[in-house]
Formats: structure tokens, sequence, C-alpha cells
């Protein structure tokens, strides 16, 4: 079992619907991020985030700590929102702090 | 104050070739981490560098793979005698601290492609 899954794994929606993925790990972590990943592209770090709630335009991102659970929202979805979202977590200190990703969720929005 | 750049964009070499791909950090960062996306699969972690020092290279091949990260210039992550398999996306990110999770900054990636 992965110590990052990500659900759904693959994700097509019409313009304008509210959309949700995500992100159960199973390790003590220092903070969770989520990133983005266009094809073909680079990717962007999206949040990063510990404890509560982040917004950042149309993005949500939530967390709950004791349940080891994340959330990304994203609201009036768009098809330029297409794009692989991934959730990674980096594990507590005195461990290695290398972040431990989950294999993407594919999003792809319709006009 | 530019991200971390990679380069370059994508790379093509033959089987048992070297393919060197080049990663400067940004601008105050002194931690540099190489990340491999292989097709359908998630970023698995390659190795950990401080400048002249290897941290934790625990997720890289034990043959052919070698990185550095020197006082001067960018880290390079160095395969000899490339193989099909070794095509993927390399990433690599940096931070300028090592506490986990705080500032990374990804590059855009190396695509290389073995024929």
């Amino acid at each position: 079992k992965n110590e990052v899954e990500q659900s759904p794994q693959n994700l097509t929606a019409q313009e304008g619907e509210f959309i949700t993925i995500n992100c159960s790990y199973s390790v003590g972590i220092s903070a969770l991020h989520w990133l983005q990943q266009h094809p073909g592209g680079g990717i962007v770090s999206l949040f990063m985030l510990s404890s509560g709630k982040k917004k950042h335009g149309r993005l949500i991102a939530t967390i709950n700590i004791q349940e080891k659970h994340s959330s990304l929202h994203i609201t009036a979805s768009h098809p330029r929102d297409s794009a692989v979202y991934i959730c990674a977590v980096s594990p507590d200190l005195g461990r290695d702090d290398k972040i431990i990703f989950g294999k993407g969720t594919r999003l792809h929005i319709l006009p | 104050n530019a991200g971390v750049m990679q380069n370059p964009r994508h790379l093509v070499r033959r089987r048992g070739q070297e393919a060197r791909l080049r990663c400067s950090p940004m601008k105050g960062h002194s931690h540099v981490y190489w990340y491999r996306q292989l097709p359908e699969e998630g970023l698995k972690f390659m190795v950990y560098l401080q400048k002249e020092n290897i941290i934790d290279e625990s997720g890289m091949p034990k043959e052919r793979f070698s990185a550095e990260f020197p006082k001067e210039g960018p880290s390079i992550l160095r395969i000899q005698q490339v193989v099909r398999g070794d095509s993927a996306a390399y990433f690599c990110a940096s931070s300028p601290q090592r506490t986990g999770g705080f500032g990374y900054t990804f590059g855009s990636g190396t695509r290389l492609t073995v024929v």
C-alpha cells in the first residue's frame, strides 16, 4: 500500500463544476503539498499546509491532521484547470525529509 | 529572482551514451533534490544534496547514476550508458533549508528519451 493515496485517479467534469480531489496518507508529516503538473510541463506548487485551510483564487485546500486526509477543491472549474494534481507529504522531522508523492489525479475539464 | 532552472528541457540519447542533466537552484537555496517520474508513475525521490555533499542517495540506482552539487555551478545528475528504461522526466527541487517541506520550488524538468 502506498503511503500517499489519491482519489480519484482520473476525473472528467464539465466546465463550471465544483471539483474535489482527495488525498490520504499513512505517515506522520510536517507538511502536505498540492502540486499541479500540466501535460509536458513542469510542476507548480499550489499549496503547502500543515493545518486548517488555505485558499488561492478558485482553489481551496484543506487538511485534517487527525484523520490524515486532505482535499483540494476547485470552484467554477475551467478547461485550463485540466492537469494532473499531485498530493505530496513531507515526513516528520527526524525521518528523512524527502517528499513522498501520490500518483496524481488526472483532471479533464470539458468546455 | 529566477526559479529553479533545469536544462535541457528535452534530451534524446542513444543506448549506451551518457546523459547529463543540470539543475540551478533558486538564489539563496543550498539544498537540491532530484526526482524521477516514470510514465504513468508518481514522482520518486532519487537524491538529496547540499553544496559539495551528498546527503541522501537512497533513491538512486547503485550503478550508472551519479549526482553532484559543486561549490560553484549547477547540480548535475549524470547517467552513464543509458538504457531504454532510463527514459523518464527528471525533476529537481530546491529549498533554503533542510526542515522538511518548507519552501520547495520545482524546476520544469528534463525529459530524457533513450532511443
